[in-house]
């Protein structure tokens, strides 16, 4: 078990570029939650998305970010004209479902992040 | 916004103390959870608490909760250099793992 995989692990834009941070679940995990950890802050939850559909952007800045989990492939945080302030860890979590809630085994398993870095 | 606040915000002792960790948090929970990350790296869970109990131990770790204060605190046994890392509280509400964190305490313990 590969565990939750993100790519790439550092991403280097220039302002007004875009950034798109990728992240695949742990096998049987159907949900993914994205975070972002400024320097010496704790992380901060941005959105939860279940297969093709977003539950929860409550965290999410209204412009210039988007997030999706298609059907196949991994879930993608999309960051469009990247600004210096954006630069940041970008955490991907995953979790089985709300079954495990209920069980109380519904601990996140984190992917390592994916560090942006906008000049 | 944040949901709770870690004490102290840094703490450094000597291998072979105890480490103890405060958390508290503003609203109502369903449990209250305490993650690990080492520099540079992600998160990884130690134990949860849910509402309803009041201690919880995992090998040299012991969690109590207070819910009537809205605090927990985290002590960890005999440490060891390699528990220097720094530690969040998250608190989850609702009905799935909307982990809300605080900002941490970073630990360093040495040899």
């Amino acid at each position: 078990n590969a565990g939750v995989m993100q790519n790439p692990r550092h991403l280097v834009r220039r302002r007004g570029q875009e950034a798109r941070l990728r992240c695949s679940p742990m096998k049987g995990h159907s949900h993914v939650y994205w975070y972002r950890q400024l320097p010496e802050e704790g992380l901060k939850f941005m959105v939860y998305l279940q297969k093709e559909n977003i539950i929860d952007e409550s965290g999410m800045p209204k412009e210039r970010f988007s997030a999706e989990f298609p059907k196949e492939g991994p879930s993608i945080l999309r960051i469009q004209q990247v600004v210096r302030g954006d630069s940041a860890a970008y955490f991907c979590a995953s979790s089985p479902g709300q079954g495990a809630f209920v069980s109380g085994a519904n601990v996140l398993t984190f992917g390592a992040g994916s560090r942006l870095t906008v000049l | 916004s944040q949901q709770g606040e870690e004490d102290p915000q840094a703490l450094s002792i000597q291998e072979g103390e105890n480490a103890t960790m405060n958390c508290s948090y503003k609203t109502s929970i369903n449990n209250l959870q305490w993650y690990r990350q080492n520099s540079g790296r992600g998160l990884v869970h130690l134990i949860l608490i849910r509402s309803n109990e009041r201690e919880k131990h995992s090998g040299r770790l012991r969690v109590t909760l207070d819910t009537s204060k809205k605090s927990s605190s985290l002590l960890i046994t005999a440490s060891r250099a390699a528990d220097t890392a720094s530690y969040f509280c998250a608190t989850v509400s609702g009905g799935y793992n909307k982990l809300i964190f605080g900002a941490g305490t970073r630990l360093a313990v040495h040899p």
